[in-house]
């Protein structure tokens, strides 16, 4: 298993480009979310999905668009980047049980993303 | 603001000394997770405590819980130079399916 991929992993955009942050998982989990981490802080939510056709905005979703076609992936889309974007991005998969069961979140390595 | 706030921020200790980290959250959970970082690098899963239990061990870590005071502790003993890492805190609310992180704790430890 190739467990969770990010593409690409290092990104340099000017402010008021697009563009989709991929991500991939191969363990059938039904949870997948996105998070940014800014220097030197803890993971914020951007969006979450517990399952395909199902996506919900996490703590920091502006700025931000989802969708989730597939079980598979979960791209995130900056829509029109700004310097306040600049972070690292990580994405995550876990299986999704309502008894809470079995929420070990797997990471993707991260894409470190530069709006100039 | 984040679910989980952390504390200390920082924490240096002697290896083989005990680090002791904490983690408060705001709502009631479903459970709450603890996972690690090393420098530039993803996260990784240490161990979920439950809303109904009280303490957990794996290996040289225990966690403990205690939803009255809305609170957690992560425990690494005999530490080692290798246990050099940010840790945080993760909380999935038991009425809402999303995972929260904490601020997290920077742990040195000198050799």
């Amino acid at each position: 298993n190739a467990g969770v991929t990010q593409t690409p992993k290092f990104q340099v955009l000017k402010t008021g480009q697009s563009m989709t942050l991929q991500c991939a998982q191969d363990m059938n989990h039904e949870y997948m979310s996105w998070y940014r981490q800014d220097p030197g802080m803890g993971l914020r939510l951007i969006h979450y999905s517990v399952g395909a056709g199902i996506t919900d905005q996490g703590e920091v979703p502006n700025g931000y668009n989802v969708s989730r076609s597939t079980t598979e992936d979960f791209p995130l889309r900056l829509l029109s980047a700004a310097p306040s974007q600049t972070s690292v991005y990580f994405c995550a998969s876990s299986y999704f049980g309502l008894a809470g069961d079995s929420n070990e979140q797997f990471f993707g390595p991260g894409t470190r993303l530069t709006v100039l | 603001s984040q679910q989980g706030e952390e504390d200390p921020q920082a924490l240096s200790i002697q290896e083989g000394e005990n680090a002791t980290m904490n983690c408060s959250y705001k709502t009631s959970i479903n459970n709450l997770q603890w996972y690690r970082q090393n420098s530039g690098r993803g996260l990784v899963h240490l161990i979920l405590i439950r809303s109904n239990e009280r303490e957990k061990h794996s290996g040289r870590l225990r966690v403990t819980l205690d939803t009255s005071k809305k609170s957690s502790s992560l425990l690494i003993t005999a530490s080692r130079a290798a246990d050099t890492a940010s840790y945080f805190c993760a909380s999935r609310g038991s009425s809402a399916s999303k995972i929260i992180f904490g601020s997290g704790t920077r742990l040195s430890i000198r050799p």
